[in-house]
């Protein structure tokens, strides 16, 4: 079983749409959460960064971590053809062992 | 405030050359990770550094790779003898000082190596 596990996709949505995206994971020790966008060509960028379990919001991205289940998602509300890129979940237990394990990302696409 | 800088950007080495790839972190970030992409792979996890130490190696090959983060200057990761297996992009990231928050990361990005 691997680490973290992430569907592909694609994901096609029309403009407005709420997307939800999830990872699961196996390893109970991780602590930190994330979940990174990333263009085409381009190098991964931080969207949302969540200690432990709970719900993070910024603009229209919602993150969501369920430690129990060891099962996290990120929502996208009204989404726009500019979100239109590899979402990237990724985790870490922290400290000395601070390097993120990430899925394979979901590619998603928004039509207008 | 600048990201985090990687240069080359591309980098073309043939069968056997050296390659070496750069990285700057953010500006009073001490810890840096590089990461290899392979395509269709995801994110992969090679070392993690802290000024002029090693601090988890565990995903680095065992042979022919190396990285250090001098005292001064950016960090460096050097692939000898490179093989067309090589080719990929590698990525480098860093955090911030504090230890509560090291896993924040924060990526360069990249530099696209093809060993032909």
């Amino acid at each position: 079983q691997k680490e973290v596990e992430q569907d592909p996709g694609p994901l096609s949505v029309p403009e407005g749409a709420i997307v939800s995206l999830n990872c699961t994971y196996s390893n109970s020790a991780f602590q930190y959460f994330m979940w990174y966008r990333q263009y085409s060509r381009k190098g991964p960028e931080l969207l949302m960064y969540t200690y432990s379990s709970g719900n993070k919001e910024d603009g229209r991205f919602t993150a969501q971590v369920d430690k129990s289940s060891k099962y996290i998602s990120l929502f996208i509300r009204d989404s726009q053809p500019s979100d239109s890129a590899t979402y990237l979940c990724a985790m870490s237990r922290g400290g000395s062992q601070g390097n993120l394990i990430f899925g394979k990302g979901t590619k998603l696409s928004v039509k207008p | 405030n600048a990201g985090v800088m990687q240069n080359p950007r591309h980098l073309v080495r043939r069968r056997g050359q050296e390659a070496r790839l750069r990285c700057s972190p953010m500006k009073g970030h001490s810890h840096v990770y590089w990461y290899r992409q392979l395509p269709e792979e995801g994110l992969k996890f090679m070392v993690y550094l802290q000024k002029e130490n090693i601090i988890d190696e565990s995903g680095m090959p065992k042979e022919r790779f190396s990285a250090e983060f001098p005292k001064e200057g950016p960090s460096i990761l050097r692939i000898q003898q490179v093989v067309r297996g090589d080719s990929a992009a590698y990525f480098c990231a860093s955090s911030p000082t504090r230890t509560e928050t090291n896993t924040e990361a924060f990526f360069g990005q990249g530099t696209r190596l093809t060993v032909v």
